[in-house]
């Protein structure tokens, strides 16, 4: 049964760019949710996508958007970089349904590590 | 706003020696608590959690929790630490009332260091 996965799993970019970071989660789960990691923090939460829509977001600026595709998988967009984006993207996957259960819990990737030069 | 605290950014102990990391967390409403560990160029992994009823709360590989909600407090044990313990330890609290856990607050992590 695969995890959680996702892709890149390292990648450089330059100030300006955009990034494209893609996620396919855990076979049976409907919802995935996004993390950055900065080095040495805990992960703060970005947004969570469920039915295709965008159903939570922190405390991010609309530079960082996502999908959810029909297949449950996702990718996170992140436009005009900056160096302070450089961070572990943390994908992480789970049930949308309630009530709270075992399987409502998160699991989560390997990560996608951005440098942002 | 919920917040999480952990309380000591690094914990070096000797192997076998007893290792407890310590998290509190506020809140104004019910939580569900989790510890989650992660090693090196690696995501995390659910440790444990406490989602309602006992309140003592253990894994497989020998730690356990308490959720003291008294003392807003979740602390982490393991009675004797092994060498493959070392890694950072992230406590995370989920006080959605809609019992939608996707957002997770995570405190700054405890960095567990085993030494032989």
């Amino acid at each position: 049964d695969a995890g959680v996965t996702q892709s890149p799993t390292h990648l450089i970019k330059t100030r300006g760019q955009q990034v494209t970071l893609r996620c396919s989660p855990k076979s049976g789960h409907d919802t995935v949710s996004w993390y950055q990691q900065a080095l040495g923090q805990g992960p703060q939460f970005i947004f969570q996508y469920y039915e295709e829509e965008e159903r939570q977001r922190g405390n991010f600026p609309d530079r960082f958007s996502g999908h959810q595709f029909p297949n449950y998988s996702s990718e996170l967009n992140v436009n005009a970089l900056l160096l302070g984006d450089s961070a572990l993207y943390l994908c992480a996957s789970s049930l949308g349904r309630r009530p709270i259960s075992g399987a409502n819990v998160l699991t989560f990737g390997a990560g996608s590590r951005l440098t942002v030069l | 706003a919920q917040s999480v605290t952990q309380l000591d950014s690094q914990v070096p102990v000797f192997e076998e020696a007893p290792v407890e990391l310590r998290c509190n967390y506020s809140s104004s409403v019910s939580v569900y608590l989790f510890w989650y560990v992660q090693y090196p160029n690696q995501g995390l992994q659910l440790l444990l959690k406490y989602l309602s009823g006992s309140t003592l709360v253990k894994s497989i590989n020998g730690f356990e929790a308490e959720f003291n909600k008294s003392q807003t407090s979740f602390h982490l044990r393991k009675p004797s630490v092994h060498i493959s313990d070392t890694a950072e330890y992230f406590c995370a609290v989920s006080d959605d009332g809609s019992g939608n856990t996707g957002k997770l607050i995570f405190g700054q992590g405890t960095t567990l260091q085993v030494k032989p």
